[in-house]
């Protein structure tokens, strides 16, 4: 099976200009997970879809993130205005189904490449 | 607060040679543990995923250990190969925080021949 798809895999922008990322899970897969690495740091959450669902958006750092997942396929992370702070690795990552969490629950998560951004 | 600290940061070792790597969590309430390989450029690639009921888990020449009650866990790399040069990350997810998972800043593995 295709893996996750993320585009572009680099972009450069000015401080105040938008960036538009996107993601293309693997087909089937319900949960679609969004993570940015900054440079020096750990990777950390952003949010999670389910379908077209966010079902967990605690990790967006501000209203300057829009995460939209139409029709719960692909999904599109823009970030308006970009701000010096938002530079580094967005990972996108998708996984099958839908787990009411649990004691034993685990889900295997497919990791896309990333998107790398920098804002100069 | 929840945290996953790895160490070393680094680690360069010769080909063929064994080789532990450490994590230390302290996410609560604890759900699994999983490692990842992380090539230079690539997304993290999963290797183990551990419950609080498993000590051990194996993947080829990849061994993860976890105690839940010390909240520690190892990731020993048997014969090592060129390929294994990577970064390994520990990943900690908490009772039901599907996608909400704690990252390590991972240990980067270099592989001499």
């Amino acid at each position: 099976e295709a893996g996750v798809t993320q585009f572009p895999s680099h972009s450069v922008i000015e401080k105040g200009q938008t960036v538009t990322l996107r993601c293309d899970p693997i087909s089937g897969h319900d949960n679609l997970y969004w993570y940015r690495r900054v440079m020096g740091k750990e990777i950390k959450f952003l949010l999670h879809f389910v379908k077209e669902s966010k079902q967990d958006e605690s990790g967006m750092p501000n209203n300057r993130f829009l995460a939209e997942r139409t029709g719960g396929t692909y999904s599109t992370l823009k970030v308006q205005p970009a701000e010096l702070e938002d530079s580094g690795v967005y990972f996108c990552a998708s996984s099958r189904y839908h787990r009411q969490g649990g004691v034993s629950g685990a889900n295997v998560l497919t990791f896309g490449a990333g998107s790398r951004l920098t804002v100069l | 607060k929840n945290q996953v600290e790895q160490s070393p940061q680094s680690l360069i070792i010769l080909e063929g040679k064994n080789c532990t790597l450490q994590c230390n969590y302290t996410v609560s309430p604890f759900s699994n543990l999983r490692w990842y390989k992380q090539d230079t450029g690539r997304g993290p690639v999963s290797l183990t995923i551990m419950t609080f009921s498993e000590n051990t888990k194996s993947n080829g020449r990849y061994t993860a250990t976890l105690d839940a009650d010390t909240k520690q866990s190892s990731l020993h790399i048997t014969a090592s190969q060129l390929s294994d040069s990577a970064s390994y990350i520990c990943v900690v997810s908490g009772l039901g925080s599907q996608g909400n998972l704690i990252f390590g800043k991972g240990t980067k593995l270099s592989v001499k021949p």
